[in-house]
């Protein structure tokens, strides 16, 4: 079994300050977990995912994230904010990745990022 | 250029008809899934089809139907008996049990 939340479904920062989106995981094995990104009448992008080798994701638009599994999060961080990160963040937890199982994604409800000037 | 694609973008349709979305990708990638999107709710698996001619259900399949005749092709049938069918709906790709790539959605309303 496996469920994923989202600690906030919204969140407001200032450009060009960090940016932190919560996100914790319940899993009965080791699994994989993603962030994906939605702008307005988009379709998700892939930012990052973590599949058991190194603990801290780099992704692209400057986006990071670090599996704890002690604490079961993957929170995703970004050092500066900027206008065009504003759009709904998704955090997907998922069965190990060859393991036959991967159309069991388990989505988070999403948080909004606002971003002001 | 490759990736997925839907049409149309918007949708509208009578209560009461059929409705089919389209999704193709060119990535050749062996699985297909489709998803409905709900405002504050995140994604629920309708369909998933990871290899031509097989497909199964997801969680909510209920008042929908797909087919899987060519790799790249993987249509959605909104039927008549699926009781609150105005969503956001998306489609995805990817290799067998890996990460799934998104298209761009078809929002689909019903009146």
């Amino acid at each position: 079994a496996q469920s994923v939340t989202q600690l906030d479904s919204h969140v407001s920062v200032s450009e060009g300050t960090p940016v932190l989106l919560r996100c914790n995981y319940s899993s009965s094995y080791s699994p994989s977990l993603f962030w994906y990104v939605q702008h307005p009448n988009k379709g998700l992008q892939l930012l990052l995912k973590y599949t058991s080798a190194a603990t801290l994701v780099k992704g692209i638009n400057g986006f990071e994230a670090e599996f704890k599994k002690s604490e079961t999060s993957f929170h995703l961080t970004k050092p500066s904010a900027h206008m065009s990160d504003a759009a709904e963040y998704f955090c997907v937890v998922s069965p190990p990745e060859g393991t036959g199982t991967a159309s069991k994604l388990t989505f988070g409800t999403g948080t909004r990022l606002q971003v002001t000037l | 250029d490759g990736g997925i694609t839907q049409s149309p973008k918007y949708l509208f349709r009578k209560e009461g008809q059929n409705v089919t979305l389209s999704c193709e990708q060119n990535l050749n990638h062996d699985a297909m899934y489709w998803y409905r999107q709900d405002p504050g709710q995140g994604l629920r698996l309708i369909y998933y089809s990871q290899i031509v001619n097989d497909f199964q259900k997801g969680d909510i399949a209920e008042g929908y139907s797909v087919s899987r005749e060519k790799k790249e092709s993987f249509p959605l049938t909104v039927t008549s008996a699926q009781k609150n069918p105005t969503a956001f709906y998306l489609c995805a790709s990817g290799e067998r049990d890996y990460e799934q790539y998104f298209g761009p959605g078809t929002r689909l309303t019903v009146t």
